[in-house]
């Protein structure tokens, strides 16, 4: 059955340092989503993506993140300059097209600002 | 705006007992509600979902959730709970009429199973 996939599943970094999540959403998907959970709180939407641009982003999704889909299979989440706040699990998801369609999350990737 | 809220941060029943998970949604246009699961370690599986459809749906696992308008709740419940069911579960809603569709997620409860 096909997945999301996401590397890496855990990512330790300095505040200030630049990082990219990657995600590979299932292949014949057209809407892209990133989501995160800060430990011990809910699961929150940060951006969603379709036809190559960003169709909606929360206010967690400022100046210091940015979407990509640079080829025909991946997704990236990256985050210019981290912050302590930053640390959590982002998880991925996708789904085919349409109001009605489930989105598929990935296993998510546990980032840890240091 | 949508909201979920999910009544309960922690349930535990025994093994073999019926399982009661308590979510209430606000939405002002027709929701789509979900409930997915997340075991230790994994990422997030959807269990069930309801898009207007019968308004008691069936999802994995022996699952299921009614969707009752005039309460605005959409509670998940199991009648015979099994060790493996231990795990986080949330329920989410997303607007029908958002073509974009960002899911907006409770809480989550954590259920224990007691053997």
């Amino acid at each position: 059955e096909p997945e999301v996939t996401q590397t890496p599943s855990h990512q330790v970094t300095q505040m200030g340092q630049e990082v990219i999540l990657r995600c590979v959403p299932i292949s014949n998907h057209l809407y892209f989503y990133w989501y995160r959970q800060i430990l011990g709180q809910k699961v929150e939407f940060l951006v969603s993506f379709y036809n190559n641009e960003i169709s909606e982003k929360s206010e967690i999704f400022d100046d210091q993140f940015s979407v990509e889909r640079p080829d025909g299979s991946n997704f990236t989440l990256k985050i210019r300059s981290t912050k302590l706040e930053d640390s959590a699990m982002y998880f991925c998801a996708s789904k085919v097209s349409g109001t009605w369609e489930t989105q598929y999350f990935g296993p998510g990737t546990r980032l840890l600002v240091l | 705006a949508q909201s979920v809220t999910q009544l309960d941060s922690h349930v535990s029943v025994s093994e073999g007992t019926p399982v009661l998970l308590r979510c209430n949604y606000s939405s002002s246009y027709s929701p789509s509600l979900f409930w997915y699961v997340q075991h230790p370690n994994k990422g997030l599986q959807l269990l069930l979902k309801y898009t207007s459809a019968a308004t008691l749906v069936k999802g994995i696992n022996g699952f299921e959730a009614e969707f009752k308008k005039s309460e605005t709740s959409f509670h998940l419940t199991k009648p015979s709970a099994h060790m493996s069911d231990a795990a986080e579960y949330f329920c989410v809603v997303s607007d029908l009429n958002n073509q974009g569709g960002k899911l907006i997620f409770g809480q989550g409860t954590e259920l224990s199973v007691k053997p």
